[in-house]
């Protein structure tokens, strides 16, 4: 079945830092999402990604889809506190009944 | 427009009790999600429903778990004969046809 990858699990960085984090799928997808989990909340859409190679930026965060539809990236610039949780990457393959299909995240720590 | 709404927020039950989650997505979205999530873990896929049809259950153990989404009223998940493996956090998210899925905040059960 679709297998989503995110390695490693956790990831510890300093404050100003410059954060990477990938995304790897078994399968060809439709489109691939990011999501953001505080300690203790739930999970937040953050962006979805369709075209190939479509690159997305909010504020710091900068998401990108890769050339071949089955991987993805987040970098985060110049980490902040609040960057703390865990993100959380999620392919769908093409059709109407797709399922979404979530990595096991991410989890970054920010040291101030 | 408020957001996936779950509840309760806590549950407690003993071995063998059922458990009831419900979940009412958001205005106009067709698509619910459940999900379940142990402490420090990703999020498990269980089941994804359109108003009264289960599109996908291939996540969901095969016995004591079921699901609906009926035609009016909120998505229901139903545990029997709780065990205390079942305890964790278990997400609702709704998602329009296409775009990102919105997450309620969670039951927490925790079977005693």
């Amino acid at each position: 079945g679709q297998q989503v990858m995110q390695i490693p699990q956790y990831q510890h960085v300093q404050e100003g830092e410059d954060f990477t984090t990938y995304c790897n799928s078994s399968t060809t997808l439709s489109n691939i999402q990011w999501y953001k989990q505080r300690p203790g909340g739930h999970p937040v859409f953050l962006i979805q990604l369709v075209k190939s190679g479509e690159v997305k930026k909010q504020k710091r965060l900068t998401f990108q889809f890769g050339e071949a539809k089955k991987n993805s990236s987040l970098h985060i610039t110049a980490t902040q506190t609040t960057d703390v949780g865990t993100y959380f990457c999620a392919g769908e393959l093409a059709g109407a009944n797709s399922k979404l299909t979530f990595g096991k995240g991410i989890t970054l720590s920010v040291r101030p | 427009n408020a957001g996936v709404m779950q509840n309760p927020r806590h549950l407690v039950r003993r071995r063998g009790q059922e458990a009831r989650l419900r979940c009412s997505p958001m205005k106009g979205h067709s698509h619910v999600y459940w999900y379940r999530q142990l402490p420090e873990e990703g999020l498990k896929f269980m089941v994804y429903l359109q108003k009264e049809n289960i599109i996908d259950e291939s996540g969901m153990p095969k016995e004591r778990f079921s699901a609906e989404f009926p035609k009016e009223g909120p998505s229901i998940l139903r545990i029997q004969q709780v065990v205390r493996g079942d305890s964790a956090a278990y997400f609702c998210a709704s998602s329009p046809l296409i775009g990102g899925a919105f997450f309620g905040q969670g039951t927490r059960l925790t079977v005693v």
